[in-house]
């Protein structure tokens, strides 16, 4: 089974704070994720990853940055954090060849006060 | 705009019943298609894949793909209470991420 970890469930920072959130996944896949999830919005695509130290802007790249120095770790960046970045936060990876499906942590529900 | 769009619902079954959910999309060139589950404060669960027109079965869950049509349908036979949930239609196109409906939420009633 693939196994995408994410490194917290529940986290809670400050506005103004740089934030965080960690993914590993242990399935050798090429293609990383990173999701937002809101209320009445879906699910809406960060940044993505076809490669080590590759990355590609989603929807919505505005206020944040992805690093992928390895294969298995892809992890976002909160520059600033602010309150309207509150939300749950979704990684995802998939297989780099072919028509693959996705497959997603656990997420993490991040709270900005 | 590459848009799939789903029903929000509540779509309401009772337990036994054949729950038909259903999914559009824009884009001709879409490749694969998905179907996840979502419990409520959940990641999102794969449950089917299809990519060429037609059904497949797996389990009490049945995928059908209209590829003319530019639908992609997920039929639940025997619902029952713990298939309530949060369904989320993906679709793929060549070299990009899936996009993803917003979600139709589907409540068996015991």
């Amino acid at each position: 089974d693939v196994k995408v970890t994410q490194s917290s469930r529940y986290l809670v920072k400050r506005t103004g704070e740089k934030v965080f959130l960690e993914c590993v996944q242990d399935m050798d896949h090429e293609n990383m994720f990173w999701y937002r999830q809101d209320p009445g919005l879906g699910l809406r695509l960060i940044y993505f990853s076809y490669d080590v130290k590759m990355k590609e802007k989603g929807d919505i790249p505005e206020g944040y940055s992805v690093s992928r120095e390895k294969k298995e770790r892809f992890s976002l960046i909160l520059e600033s954090a602010s309150t309207n970045q509150t939300s749950m936060y979704l990684c995802a990876s998939s297989l780099g060849a072919g028509n693959q499906p996705q497959h997603f942590g656990d997420g993490t529900r991040l709270s900005i006060l | 705009q590459k848009e799939v769009e789903q029903n929000s619902g509540p779509l309401s079954v009772p337990e036994g019943a054949i729950a038909s959910l259903n999914c559009t999309y824009s884009d001709r060139v879409s490749q694969s298609f998905f179907w996840y589950r979502q419990y409520s404060g959940k990641s999102p669960e794969l449950i089917m894949s299809i990519y060429s027109n037609g059904d497949k079965e797996d389990g009490r869950f049945t995928a059908q793909l209209n590829k003319a049509s530019q639908y992609v349908s997920l039929l639940i036979r025997d619902s029952q209470p713990s298939d309530s949930a949060t369904y989320l239609c993906a679709v793929k196109q060549a070299g990009t991420a899936l996009i993803f409906g917003k979600g139709t939420t589907l409540s068996v009633s015991s």
